[in-house]
């Protein structure tokens, strides 16, 4: 089972601050994810990277952005955070094949 | 139509008593199928996985598989009030940009 790391667990911020969620995984996975969802509500794929240097956007339209320089890295972005973006970000790992993903703990947003 | 169809529920059973949830994918491209456990503000975890038709057991678990029907279900025999928790089914989509795409999942609640 992977190893999965998600700071801050908990962030609330104003309105128009830039803001980075961190995601870092010490298993060596060459895929990760950044799902979204909100209290009741399904997961929405967001972003998601096969590998270093590999970033593809997910199902979900989001102003979020992401980058993958370290294997073990996978942080995202919002420039400007507004009200909307206010949810429950979580970041998944999985191997490299038609394997299955594990969770980091998530982290709560709240953008006042 | 929804690439992951789930009765949201709740689906209520008793102590002691089988609670059957259902899922079906539209995806025939699908290969692999993964059973996820999500408790109320927590993420999802990982309980069964299911690659070729038929049954797997896993102690109180049984999934199901059938390809050619485009269902796969989990089963879990003997339920505990520590079973209630929102069921994620999330079939492995190769021709889709190997990706996990997560249904909206199906509320269970075992009552005492």
């Amino acid at each position: 089972e992977a190893d999965i790391y998600q700071t801050p667990r908990y962030l609330v911020i104003g309105t128009g601050k830039k803001i980075t969620l961190e995601c870092s995984q010490t298993m060596g996975h060459d895929k990760m994810y950044w799902y979204q969802q909100d209290p009741g509500m399904e997961l929405h794929l967001i972003h998601y990277s096969y590998g270093v240097n590999s970033t593809e956007k997910g199902d979900l339209s989001s102003e979020s952005t992401v980058s993958r320089i370290r294997t073990e890295h996978f942080p995202l972005t919002l420039e400007s955070a507004r009200p909307s973006h206010t949810s429950q970000y979580l970041c998944a790992s999985g191997r490299h094949g038609i394997t299955e993903a594990f969770f980091g703990q998530g982290t709560r947003l709240t953008v006042v | 139509q929804k690439e992951v169809e789930q009765n949201s529920g709740p689906l209520s059973v008793p102590e002691g008593a089988i609670a059957s949830l259902n899922c079906t994918y539209s995806d025939r491209g699908s290969q692999s199928f993964f059973w996820y456990r999500q408790y109320s503000g927590k993420s999802p975890e990982l309980i069964m996985s299911i690659y070729s038709n038929g049954d797997k057991e896993d102690g109180r678990f049984t999934a199901q598989l059938n390809k050619a029907s485009q269902y796969v279900s989990l089963l879990i025999r003997d339920s505990q009030p520590s079973d209630s928790a929102t069921y994620l089914c999330a079939p492995y989509r190769k021709n889709a940009g190997n990706m996990l795409t997560f249904g909206g999942g199906t509320r269970l609640m075992v009552k005492p």
